[in-house]
């Protein structure tokens, strides 16, 4: 089944710089990538996602670049802000399912240094 | 905010009971994934009801089972609980049962088991 893995585990950026997150995924034929940010205490909320169509994407100071070929994703976040500050989990929906079954990476906890 | 509510937020139960968690969708979507996180790890799927049937499941024993009503909220049973149960406990919906659909999760419910 698919497998998702993401680096790093722990982040640490001075305010102001930028973040990057990266995931590798097993499964070529999965199409579906989104990233979620969980705050302490609360429910994972959806922050970007692309599909296996685009090879980038970007709202505001976030944006997530895929690599088909390498099954590579990547979430970078620019010009960071104390409220960035969170576990930022990326996942994976194989096609096979009938389900949208996600599957999540181990997480990365981003701290932002005032 | 998603639209997703969970309820209890959180739930103590000793070794052997059995919990009910419940979940209300957002308006207008018909599909409830539940996940199970494991402290400082990713969520796991555990399944997903698509117009009130199961439609697809993860690495979980019969003892986990859901439900889904016919106004789209959904219910998640868990028998014999034991100590590895204790996680928070999250349910997701989507407008339809589709691979590539976007999931909203709740705030989630904490259960702890003595």
């Amino acid at each position: 089944g698919e497998n998702v893995e993401q680096h790093p585990s722990t982040l640490s950026v001075q305010e102001g710089d930028s973040a990057v997150i990266k995931c590798t995924y097993s499964d070529s034929a999965s199409n579906y990538f989104p990233w979620y940010k969980q705050e302490l205490g609360k429910g994972p909320q959806l922050i970007i996602d692309i599909r296996s169509n685009v090879g980038e994407k970007k709202d505001q100071r976030i944006a997530v670049t895929l690599n088909k070929t390498a099954k590579h994703f990547s979430l970078h976040i620019t010009e960071t802000q104390p409220e960035d500050s969170a576990v930022y989990f990326c996942a994976a929906t194989p096609p096979y399912s009938s389900a949208s079954k996600i599957i999540f990476g181990s997480g990365t906890r981003l701290s932002i240094r005032p | 905010e998603t639209g997703v509510t969970q309820s209890p937020t959180h739930l103590i139960k000793t070794r052997g009971q059995q919990v009910t968690l419940r979940c209300s969708s957002q308006s207008g979507h018909n599909t409830v994934s539940w996940y199970q996180q494991a402290l400082g790890q990713g969520p796991q799927f555990i399944f997903q009801y698509y117009r009130e049937e199961e439609n697809g499941r993860g690495n979980f024993p019969p003892r986990f089972s859901g439900l889904q009503f016919p106004n789209y909220s959904s219910e998640l049973n868990v028998n014999a609980l034991e100590l590895d149960d204790s996680a928070l406990y999250l349910c997701a919906s989507s407008l339809a049962g589709g691979s590539t659909d976007t999931q909203y999760f709740g705030p989630g419910t904490r259960l702890t088991v003595l």
